[in-house]
């Protein structure tokens, strides 16, 4: 059974904070994906990556950035928190093109 | 760009009727159209999906129909119950392998 994991069910930050979410999943898959989430809007894909070292803009990186140094392990680091990052931060991983694992996701409130 | 929309936002349905959630896309390379449901608190899960190369595919209760010459798929439950009650996310492959997903829409069934 796929296990995607995110460090923080909750999160409250001040602006201008630096910001660590992490994710990890324990399926081996290569391709992992980091999402926000807001009422009306969707999924949005802020960054993703194929392998270990790379990563690939989504539709919204502004303001984010990630890092992954181990083939199970997904970070976004948000460098300044603002208020407009207030959100819920979804985290996901895939084998191939197909199907994709979400984990339960982090509520950042940043005040 | 690539897009999904989906429609409507909200939808509220007796129990036992049925209720179809539609979704058109932008991108003609689109190959593979999974939907999510996520219910209060939870992560997104996969429910059914559906590949370029057939029309329609059923599991139980749930159903989707894709129409690739007009770049739209639907989401159709029939006999609705309770434990339907969440939001759907349709999504549509997009490209180097990332998912678009549309914006969202909560059904409710009402006892």
């Amino acid at each position: 059974d796929v296990k995607v994991t995110q460090s923080s069910r909750y999160l409250v930050k001040r602006t201008g904070e630096k910001v660590f979410l992490e994710c990890v999943q324990d399926m081996d898959h290569e391709n992992m994906f980091w999402y926000r989430q807001d009422p009306g809007l969707g999924l949005r894909l802020i960054y993703f990556s194929y392998d270990v070292k790379m990563k690939e803009k989504g539709d919204i990186p502004e303001g984010y950035s990630v890092s992954r140094e181990k083939k199970e392990r997904f970070s976004l680091i948000l460098e300044s928190a603002s208020t407009n990052q207030t959100s819920m931060y979804l985290c996901a991983s895939s084998r191939d093109a197909y199907e994709q694992y979400f984990g339960p996701g982090t509520r950042l409130t940043v005040t | 760009g690539e897009n999904v929309e989906q429609h409507p936002s909200t939808l509220s349905v007796q129990e036992g009727d049925s209720a179809v959630i539609k979704c058109t896309y932008s991108d003609s390379a689109s190959n593979y159209f999974p939907w999510y449901k996520q219910e209060l608190g939870k992560r997104p899960q996969l429910i059914i999906d559906i590949r370029s190369n057939v029309g329609e595919k059923k599991d139980q209760r749930i159903a989707v129909t894709l129409n690739k010459t007009a770049k739209h798929f639907s989401l159709h439950i029939t006999e609705t119950q309770p434990e339907d009650s969440a939001v759907y996310f349709c999504a549509a492959s997009g490209s180097g392998g990332k998912l678009i997903f549309g914006q969202g829409t909560e059904l409710s069934v009402k006892p």
